[in-house]
């Protein structure tokens, strides 16, 4: 198992630019998360998905866009590149949303916008 | 809603030395779950433990031990002779709904130095 991918590793933008973000599983998973990480802030949900189909907004939602097609893919979108969106973003993944699961999470994509 | 604090922000230390990181969680849910993941200077989350809100017993993993105190709302972390490899970011954070929301703590610095 690769576990949680994500591409690119990094990315510089200009502002008002627009990218995605790639993130994939290849455990079943149903539950897909992403995060942004600042520096003193830990990390901070942006979106997540219970399932194929089921996305909802975490605590940071604005200025990102998220779909989920299939159970394997989650790509996070951002329409407007701003410079308060340079960040380190992360992909998670668990099996369920259960209190329970563990959350597994990609190696990263350090991305800045200029 | 629930909170984490490490109020922490780095911690030097000599190899071999312990060093004991602290964590403190807010929730009015009488349910949760709390976690550590460790973030090597290569940038990935690694899951280190998971531990529910019913169960107080200390753990021992290696040379790593966590001691829960409900009473406290305390969930810390203590890295017995400390080693270079052990020089990473450790973030402590809690989970109590059924959404899959992990609430991050802003995360310690420990150095190791040989």
């Amino acid at each position: 198992n690769a576990g949680v991918t994500q591409t690119p590793k990094f990315q510089v933008l200009k502002t008002g630019q627009s990218m995605t973000l790639q993130c994939a599983q290849d455990m079943n998973h149903e539950y897909m998360s992403w995060y942004r990480q600042d520096p003193g802030m830990g990390l901070r949900l942006i979106h997540y998905s219970v399932g194929a189909g089921i996305t909802d907004q975490g605590e940071v939602p604005n200025g990102y866009n998220v779909s989920r097609s299939t159970t394997e893919d989650f790509p996070l979108r951002l329409l407007s590149a701003a410079p308060s969106q340079t960040s380190v973003y992360f992909c998670a993944s668990s099996y369920g949303a259960g209190v329970t699961d563990t959350q597994y999470f990609g190696p990263g994509t350090r991305l800045t916008v200029l | 809603a629930q909170k984490v604090t490490q109020a922490q922000t780095e911690i030097s230390v000599v190899e071999k030395e312990d060093v004991t990181l602290d964590c403190v969680y807010e929730t009015r849910d009488t349910t949760y779950y709390l976690f550590w993941y460790k973030q090597p200077p290569s940038g990935e989350l690694v899951f280190l433990i998971r531990r529910n809100s019913f169960d107080e017993q200390n753990e021992i993993s290696g040379r790593y031990s966590w001691n829960f105190q409900k009473s406290t709302s305390s969930f810390n972390f203590t890295i017995t002779a400390s080693q270079v490899v052990d020089s990473a970011v450790y973030f402590c954070a809690v989970r109590t709904d059924s959404w899959g929301k992990l609430q991050f703590g802003a995360g310690t610095q420990v150095v190791v130095t040989p």
